[in-house]
């Protein structure tokens, strides 16, 4: 069963890089059958989707969120990692790592599991 | 960006009782509609998608439906474990959430 783990500071100063990693087990993050993604939840509750890469290293990112964001494979240690710069604090929020579905049987395009998620919190 | 807008915002039932949420789409979103499911302190669990299909392990008490703009997520006899909160999510332009509903023990 595969299992998503964020990693990464918990405090970031306004107008530094928020970086993060999500560990994968259970699953390669090489296999076509999936593409890999960021998500945050707002300390109000919402939900907002940051962008995707694909098993080949392509990827999406949200056009608001473009400017700013970076995400990257590393297949020796199965994982894959955002970068966010210019971070303010409208970036404080719970950062999830989530799993995409490409191929049956998994669901096509829809994000399925999550990580636990890791709160990072912008502040001076 | 397509706007979800879900209601109501919060839903008061008892165990038993049959709970039905909806979500609104500014536009179209054929049938590319999720559901999931948020407890306290818990990431995100999918729930259904493509409207109507049912995500692995998920009882047959859930079940979606709808179309175009308007999509209902119906839980047929509340358990005690489904109390919790509810997005919807489309993947017609971008990617786009609800707002949320939360559904609370009366």
């Amino acid at each position: 069963q595969v299992q998503l783990q964020e990693s990464g500071p918990g405090l970031v100063k306004p107008s530094q890089t928020l970086s993060l990693t999500c560990a994968v087990s259970g699953d390669s993050i090489s296999s076509d059958g999936y593409y890999w993604s960021w998500i945050r939840q707002y300390p109000g509750k919402g939900l907002e989707w940051i962008g995707y890469i694909y098993y080949s290293g392509s990827t999406y990112y949200k056009p608001s969120l473009a400017s700013r964001v970076t995400m990257s494979l590393d297949t020796s240690k199965n994982q894959f990692s955002l970068n966010l710069s210019s971070v303010t604090a409208a970036d404080t929020a719970v950062y999830y790592c989530v799993r995409g579905g490409l191929l049956p049987p998994a669901p096509i395009n829809w994000f399925d599991p999550w990580g636990q998620g890791t709160l990072v919190t912008v502040s001076s | 960006e397509i706007v979800l807008t879900q209601s109501p915002a919060t839903l008061s039932l008892s165990p038993g009782e049959r709970a039905t949420l909806s979500c609104r789409a500014s536009q179209s979103v054929t049938s590319y509609l999720a559901w999931y499911q948020q407890k306290p302190g818990q990431a995100p669990r999918l729930l259904i998608y493509d409207t109507s299909t049912r995500a692995t392990g998920v009882p047959a008490r859930f079940s979606g439906s709808g179309s175009g703009t308007d999509f209902t997520l119906t839980i047929s006899s509340l358990e005690p474990e489904d109390f919790a909160v509810y997005y919807c999510q489309q993947r017609t332009n971008s990617l786009s959430f609800g707002g949320g509903t939360k559904v609370e023990i009366k």
